[in-house]
């Protein structure tokens, strides 16, 4: 167990439909990381959210948002969704400082039909 | 667009051999470079986070190379195991956005 939690670890659902994929980083780390991992593509980066406000922006859809709350719990929420939606997302936390490795999650598996 | 680039892609050893892989990153906007480990079914694990010219980074039989003034790293491993097969990934972090951006990674497979 790395410490940081996604749930669900598996979703499916059909064309058209929203979902919310949820993670709790591990305690102490402020930072939150989500990346996609698409079939045959690396990890991209989405986002990033530092104790509540997003400090980065890589190259997320207009149909997904994501927020950091209080108690630096993060969610990812994707809408209208299509087949091309389908891949594995990661959320990862760190410490604030360049010395530290990122501690990703297990990832959610994200089947859209 | 930034770039961080692997080679070789995959690679295939036998037990005992030594092994290395490529990583090229921008040589501007440098801020650290990771390597992580990425076994089948699981998720990336933090090898070692570099951050200045010349860093030399060691764990065990793995090590790790940084020269950020041509941008490049090289991830060594010494005699080869059947568990150190997995993917390797590199990422570099730059300086202005703070965007961690990933390599596609050299999976290796080490045969008994």
């Amino acid at each position: 167990d790395s410490g940081v939690t996604q749930t669900p670890k598996h979703l499916i659902t059909a064309t058209g439909q929203r979902v919310t994929l949820r993670c709790s980083p591990r305690s102490g780390d402020l930072s939150v990381y989500w990346y996609q991992q698409s079939l045959d593509q690396g990890l991209q980066f989405l986002i990033h959210y530092y104790n509540g406000e997003e400090r980065a922006k890589g190259n997320i859809l207009e149909r997904f948002s994501a927020q950091q709350f209080p108690d630096l719990h993060s969610e990812l929420n994707l809408s209208s969704l299509e087949l091309g939606d389908s891949a594995l997302y990661f959320c990862a936390s760190s410490i604030q400082g360049s010395g530290y490795g990122y501690t990703f999650g297990s990832g959610t598996r994200l089947t859209v039909v | 667009i930034l770039n961080v680039e692997q080679s070789p892609q995959s690679l295939h050893v036998q037990e005992g051999d030594s092994t290395n892989f490529t990583c090229s990153f921008p040589s501007s906007n440098f801020y650290a470079l990771h390597w992580y480990r990425w076994e089948t079914a699981k998720s990336p694990e933090a090898l070692f986070v570099m951050t200045l010219n010349g860093d030399e980074k060691k764990k065990g039989r793995i090590s790790a190379t940084l020269n950020t003034k041509e941008g490049y790293s090289y991830l060594y491993i010494k005699g080869s195991q059947p568990e150190d097969s997995a993917t390797y990934l590199c990422a570099f972090k730059d300086s202005n956005t703070g965007k961690l951006i990933f390599g596609q990674g050299t999976t290796l497979q080490v045969k008994p």
